[in-house]
């Protein structure tokens, strides 16, 4: 089956210092990779993709993510953390399913930057 | 704002009702897709629409409904509710129905069953 999978329900770390939140997947071919952020009390936010091409994608509010196909991780990075990064984060992978492409989404990481 | 409109933003129900949630997309999107977001069950895919049409089908109950009209706003019908469909539910849109496309989602709809 296809899958992601975040392995951390929380990450904290110091305001300034780098952050990385971790997923890995689980997708046969060539896997289109999706990372997504949520506030409290609001609904997700689209921060970046990759599709193919370089392995290191940009994204809003400073993130990247680097695609690493041996190690079938697509870990959400940031080289200076803030205390407004706090929030939730998934990734997610769309994939095919009884004939329906879908997406699953992963548990989601709660990121506490702490000032 | 993502231009994803949901209301109501809170709704507070008996078991055994049923209830409507209702989503407009973003202007030009034409997918529509209904999650259910609750503590032990994380993120739940339920359902989507593209055009109008049903195009994926996910964790949807029976008693769960959906479908997209022709202005391709969107509504959720929720039957014979329990206490366990208490939850979030968020609708988001996307351009096309490929889900290959990022998605926008709405602020969502608080269901409280009690």
């Amino acid at each position: 089956a296809q899958s992601v999978a975040q392995p951390e329900d929380q990450v904290n770390v110091a305001e300034g210092n780098p952050l990385t939140v971790k997923c890995t997947y689980s997708v046969s071919g060539n896997p289109y990779l999706f990372w997504y952020v949520q506030y409290p009390n609001r609904g997700l936010q689209f921060l970046l993709k990759y599709i193919t091409g370089d392995n290191l994608v940009k994204g809003s509010y400073g993130f990247e993510a680097e695609f690493n196909k041996s190690q079938t991780s697509f870990h959400l990075k940031k080289p200076s953390a803030l205390v407004s990064d706090s929030a939730l984060y998934f990734c997610a992978v769309p994939h095919w399913s009884g004939g329906y492409q879908k997406v699953t989404f992963g548990t989601g990481t709660k990121l506490q930057v702490i000032p | 704002d993502s231009g994803v409109t949901q209301t109501p933003k809170h709704l507070i129900t008996a078991t055994g009702q049923r209830v409507t949630l209702r989503c407009s997309p973003r202007s030009g999107d034409l997918s529509v897709y209904w999650y259910q977001q609750s503590l032990d069950q994380g993120l739940q895919f339920l359902i989507q629409y593209y055009n109008g049409e049903e195009r994926a089908k996910g964790n949807i109950l029976e008693r769960f409904s959906a479908q997209q009209f022709p202005d391709l706003h969107s509504e959720l019908n929720l039957s014979s509710l329990e206490l366990g469909d208490s939850a979030l539910y968020f609708c988001a849109s996307s351009w096309r129905g490929d889900s290959s496309y990022e998605q926008y989602f709405g602020p969502g709809t608080r269901l409280t069953v009690t």
